[in-house]
């Protein structure tokens, strides 16, 4: 199994400003997704990170507020653009193991003022 | 109809009973199924997955798998406080006769389990 790594752990925010969090994995990943969890729901898909190209976004996302990079196998940002308090949440990253399960980060959690 | 559905929790039993959680999909074309443990202020960790019908049993966990019915469970036997979390059923991506896949990971809401001693 993918050992996946995230930073930072927490943050708390002003509105307004933005926040990069960075997602490492341990070895090579053909996907890399972002989620967001709400506090007591289940996880939203935010995006698919592709490496190279445009991540893939999910209904209701979009790039000018969260843009992701993937440059290589292993690494992914996911930026949380013009903050407000509704953005705070747990962010997590997955990597796709080799039977399409995920394995995920240990989360970001945001709180934006 | 949702994709994934968990049955509604929260689930109490006591400790040493057997758990028992549910989840229905809506695609027949879904091949395997993952059960996902998240314990409170932690992320998902995986637990089982399955992909044959019948059982497949890792310790004190089986997760069955009924295609016809399109229903996929996880029993846990000789539960423990420890084992009090939110239980995540999710089905990956239909794999087409080609070999590729298309989609993500449907995941369920989770259903609640708390294991009282």
């Amino acid at each position: 199994s993918a050992v996946i790594s995230q930073k930072p752990s927490r943050d708390i925010c002003q509105r307004g400003t933005s926040l990069t969090i960075q997602c490492q994995v341990d070895s090579q990943v053909t996907m890399m997704f972002w989620y967001r969890q709400q506090p007591g729901q289940s996880l939203t898909l935010i995006a698919t990170a592709n490496q190279g190209s445009e991540a893939t976004y999910e209904s209701g996302f979009v790039i000018d507020k969260f843009p992701i990079s993937r440059p290589n196998l292993t690494f992914s940002t996911l930026t949380v653009s013009n903050m407000s308090p509704e953005d705070s949440s747990i962010y997590l990253c997955s990597g796709e193991g080799l039977v399409n399960e995920q394995f995920f980060g240990p989360g970001t959690r945001l709180t934006v003022l | 109809q949702k994709e994934v559905e968990q049955n509604s929790g929260p689930l109490s039993v006591p400790e040493g009973a057997i758990a028992s959680l549910n989840c229905t999909y809506s695609d027949r074309g879904s091949q395997s199924f993952f059960w996902y443990r998240q314990y409170s202020g932690k992320s998902p960790e995986l637990i089982m997955f399955i992909y044959s019908n019948g059982d497949k049993e890792d310790g004190r966990f089986t997760a069955q798998l009924n295609k016809a019915s399109q229903y996929v469970s996880l029993l846990i036997r000789d539960s423990q406080p420890s084992d009090s979390a939110t239980y995540l059923c999710a089905v990956p991506p239909r794999v087409s006769a080609g070999g590729t896949s298309y989609g993500k990971l449907t995941f369920g809401q989770g259903t609640i389990l708390t294991v009282h001693p």
